[in-house]
């Protein structure tokens, strides 16, 4: 499975838009970008994924690259809820039995 | 929103005994799955199930492990004989239909603690 890098914390203003970044250069045509996130004390929770086309739904946003070699997870406006561990994970033809391979994430603190 | 249930959310045990952790997963999925997380460290994958049969395992799910969906309803793992290492958080997840475009619904975790 190919591998991704993601900032290990990242700070934000309640309130204020978030970007959490990830890189996966060695990503490959087939694979999908999803995130996940764990919040304290509790199972992680999908937020969002992709292929190619920028995503957007309820929880979040989820910005591509033309390339595919980076993405961005995107919170409007982070809220104290959305403090968490944020997992980008790429899902290819070999990970179709439900296998998601987690990094350690991003931790995001969010300040009042 | 449905969602994944397990019980106990916490579970004590000695080395040695067997545990059984029990999952409700969500009543229309078809594929079911358990990861285990040791404190501070990353979410592991276990096992993966569907059809009454194991899809894939990893290295870490030994002959000690083994998981059953006894009735229409439970996905239950057994640890045969806990080791003081199998002290984890132990969650468990479910889908409607398996691909690499689907998303995954997890429970809220059972810790085990092997004393």
């Amino acid at each position: 499975d190919a591998k991704t890098t993601q900032p290990n914390s990242m700070e934000s203003n309640e309130e204020e838009p978030v970007h959490l970044p990830c890189n996966h250069s060695t990503i490959s045509g087939t694979d999908y970008i999803h995130w996940y996130r764990q919040l304290p004390s509790q199972g992680p929770e999908y937020v969002i994924h992709g292929l190619t086309s920028n995503v957007n739904n309820r929880m979040a946003s989820l910005a591509i690259a033309e390339d595919r070699k980076s993405s961005t997870l995107i919170l409007h406006r982070a809220t104290l809820r959305d403090a968490a561990v944020y997992y980008c994970i790429l899902r290819g033809p070999s990970s179709n039995t439900g296998k998601l391979i987690f990094g350690q994430g991003t931790t995001l603190q969010v300040k009042p | 929103e449905p969602e994944v249930t397990q019980t106990p959310s916490h579970q004590v045990t000695q080395m040695g005994q067997e545990v059984i952790l029990r999952c409700v997963p969500i009543s229309n999925h078809l594929y079911f799955y358990w990861y285990r997380q040791i404190l501070g460290q990353k979410v592991e994958f276990l096992v993966s199930f569907y059809n009454n049969e194991i899809s894939e395992k990893s290295e870490i799910f030994d002959d000690q492990f083994s998981v059953e969906r006894p009735d229409g309803s439970n996905f239950t793992l057994k640890i045969r004989s806990t080791k003081l290492e199998d002290s984890a958080m132990y969650f468990c997840a479910s889908t409607v239909r398996d691909g690499i475009n689907e998303k995954l619904f997890f429970g809220s975790g059972t810790q085990l603690s092997v004393l």
